[in-house]
């Protein structure tokens, strides 16, 4: 069985700092996505990043970039020059290329507090 | 327009009624999900169907039952509503269900029953 950790809880950044939230997750399997995404308080889940497992070039959208380490299974979020409304609950997920049906795994969530 | 939009926003009801909770999307998708957000905000697949067939039955009581009338709808009704029962119930829908397919996600709707 596929498992997502987030170690994380809460954590807080400075408005304009850098702030990488961590995402560690467990598989047999060599195909499979990684996705952080975004809950602000709004509810609405958003994607933020996606990563196909056979790259190993970092996926990147704008100030969001990924640490992707298959041998560790590691996949931390960075968020560069972070803005208040980054303030938000983020979750990492998984699911497998193959054979399941679309199922996403979801870690248990950090919530992110950005500060003016 | 609204991708993913689901009905009602809010629902507050009694242990024991029957409810009901709508899906729709507007994408042209054939895959939809049901997720559920726990207290906790622990998010967990409950159901996929995929052109309007059940693919994912993620043991869930038999008191949940998914219709889906056609691919631009997955409804989710609840039986004999317990206090375990509330949570945020996400719809979410992809062109497929193959891993490779980004989910887009409804609003949510926040089930509180007393």
């Amino acid at each position: 069985a596929q498992t997502v950790t987030q170690s994380q809880p809460e954590m807080s950044v400075q408005e304009a700092e850098t702030v990488t939230l961590s995402c560690t997750y467990d598989t047999s399997e060599s195909n499979y996505y990684l996705f952080w995404y975004k809950q602000p308080p709004s509810r609405q889940m958003i994607l933020v990043i996606r990563q196909e497992a056979y790259k190993q070039q970092n996926a990147t959208e704008n100030r969001f970039s990924v640490n992707f380490q298959k041998a560790a299974k590691s996949f931390s979020l960075k968020i560069s020059d972070s803005q208040l409304g980054d303030t938000a609950m983020y979750f990492c997920a998984f699911t497998l290329l193959y054979n399941q049906g679309g199922k996403l795994i979801f870690g248990q969530g950090t919530e992110l507090s950005v500060k003016p | 327009d609204t991708a993913v939009s689901q009905t009602p926003k809010y629902l507050v009801t009694q242990m024991g009624n029957d409810k009901s909770i709508k899906c729709e999307q507007n994408l042209g998708h054939d895959t939809m999900y049901w997720y559920k957000q726990d207290s906790k905000k622990f998010l967990k697949i409950m159901f996929s169907y995929n052109n309007k067939e059940l693919i994912i039955n993620e043991t869930v009581p038999n008191r949940f039952s998914p219709k889906s009338p056609d691919k631009a709808h997955l409804n989710l009704h609840i039986n004999s509503l317990e206090l375990g029962d509330s949570a945020v119930y996400f719809c979410a829908s992809s062109p497929g269900p193959r891993g490779t397919e980004t989910q887009y996600f409804g609003p949510g709707t926040r089930l509180l029953v007393l």
